[in-house]
């Protein structure tokens, strides 16, 4: 399986402010995915992470609010801006690993927006 | 709409007790189902499902698919107090690695 960190695991943030979340996977994967999970709900799919170019975000989610990168086959970026209480979650990052054609998670950032 | 419904969304039992969680699913061009435990934040993945009445099988945890009904379904038996987690089933479609999960069932085993 593919083993996934991600940093930090949890903030408190300030309203108006952005948060950029870091994702690193132990070995090279086809795709990586953002979600979040909103306190009481399950997991929603914000944006799959594509290698070298743009990300590919889901409906209600756009790129001004949630801007990723991905400059390599290992490790992706969210950032979370102009941040408000709504925003408060768990943001999951995930791994695609072709070879058990399933899908792994990092342990998740809890954000707290005040 | 892809669309992945779970129940019960509480269970509370005792241990020792056997459990089956239900999850149904309405995914285009279905491809597989995954089940996954939430104890903190992190999902861990336990099984995944493409093919029908085949069951999986992992210590005290078992699935199968019934993929003519579009569900599957959980077992744990002998429960324990550290089975005590959310359970999450997601649907795949084909041609496509992202997960749409249904709610959770938040599963409460008491000593």
């Amino acid at each position: 399986s593919a083993v996934i960190s991600q940093k930090p695991s949890r903030d408190i943030c300030q309203r108006g402010t952005s948060l950029t979340i870091q994702c690193q996977v132990d070995s090279q994967v086809t795709m990586m995915f953002w979600y979040r999970q909103q306190p009481g709900q399950s997991l929603t799919l914000i944006a799959t992470a594509n290698q070298g170019s743009e990300a590919t975000y889901e409906s209600g989610f756009v790129i001004d609010k949630f801007p990723i990168s991905r400059p390599n086959l290992t490790f992706s970026t969210l950032t979370v801006s102009n941040m408000s209480p709504e925003d408060s979650s768990i943001y999951l990052c995930s791994a695609y690993a072709g070879s058990l054609d399933t899908q792994y998670f990092g342990p998740g950032t809890r954000l707290t927006v005040l | 709409e892809d669309k992945v419904v779970q129940s019960p969304l509480s269970l509370v039992v005792h241990e020792g007790d056997t459990v089956t969680l239900n999850c149904s699913y309405e995914v285009t061009n279905f491809r597989s189902l995954l089940w996954y435990k939430q104890e903190k934040k992190a999902p861990t993945f336990l099984f995944m499902l493409t093919s029908s009445g085949i069951e999986k099988k992992s210590g005290r945890l078992s699935s199968i698919l019934d993929k003519k009904e579009l569900f599957s379904i959980l077992n744990i038996t002998a429960t324990q107090t550290g089975d005590s987690a959310i359970y999450l089933c997601a649907g795949r479609g084909r041609g496509a690695q992202k997960l749409v999960f249904g709610q959770g069932t938040r599963l409460t085993i008491n000593p």
